[in-house]
């Protein structure tokens, strides 16, 4: 089954600890993206990549770390989480090989609360 | 990329057509319109895009007016699992990224 999978789905930490949330995607898609949304904003991007060790910050990306070392898989890390980064975040690919970026899918979501 | 207008919300009764405006009046010849929907606190899910013509697939139907000034998703016959934010947005065909708004929450009725 296509999927773009996330882990953990739900993840409670504290200030200043280091967390990496996991992506994965099996559609062999270029394209990856990390979003946060959060009440009355919207979802917002935070860095995206277009391919293996090509990365870009998006609208928010203070505060965050990516890397893109393999097409499946990208991680978003938080060196050092603050309360403000508490969010519901989603991971998303597009782009197959050779193909039209039309459909972007989406994970299931990574709840965070930093206290 | 152009801006979008949706109602905050909208209702309809289980088994009438939804239909759904939008709003991009600044729209440029090389965008789509594109529609996502999110479920409660689910991953956003594509519906359906569209250039100048008219579109239908199993999910929807889209409607974009001749000037591509504003368009309209059609849910035939909303069902209650239909009830989410739809978002309408443009961009323009080359790009990736979507930028999302606050969209429309549809409640569908019993």
């Amino acid at each position: 089954e296509a999927q773009v999978t996330q882990n953990p789905r739900y993840l409670i930490t504290v200030t200043g600890k280091k967390l990496t949330v996991t992506c994965s995607q099996n559609m062999n898609h270029e394209y990856m993206s990390w979003y946060r949304q959060d009440p009355g904003l919207g979802l917002r991007q935070i860095y995206y990549s277009m391919n293996v060790e090509v990365t870009d910050k998006g609208d928010v990306p203070e505060g965050y770390k990516v890397s893109r070392k393999e097409k499946r898989n990208f991680p978003l890390i938080l060196e050092s989480p603050s309360p403000n980064q508490t969010s519901l975040y989603f991971c998303a690919s597009s782009c197959p090989s050779g193909g039209f970026c039309n459909e972007q899918f989406f994970g299931p979501g990574t709840r965070l609360t930093v206290l | 990329d152009a801006k979008t207008t949706q109602p905050p919300s909208m209702d309809c009764a289980e088994g009438r057509a939804a239909n759904l405006p939008c709003n991009h009046s600044t729209i440029s010849g090389n965008e789509y319109v594109y529609w996502y929907r999110q479920i409660h606190s689910q991953g956003p899910q594509y519906i359906i895009h569209g250039l100048k013509n008219n579109e239908t697939n199993e999910m929807a139907s889209l409607i974009i007016t001749e000037d591509r000034k504003s368009s309209t998703l059609i849910l035939p016959h909303a069902t209650l699992r239909d009830t989410a934010v739809y978002y309408c947005i443009v961009r323009p065909g080359t790009a990736s990224k979507l930028t999302f708004g606050t969209g429309t929450r549809l409640q569908v009725t019993l």
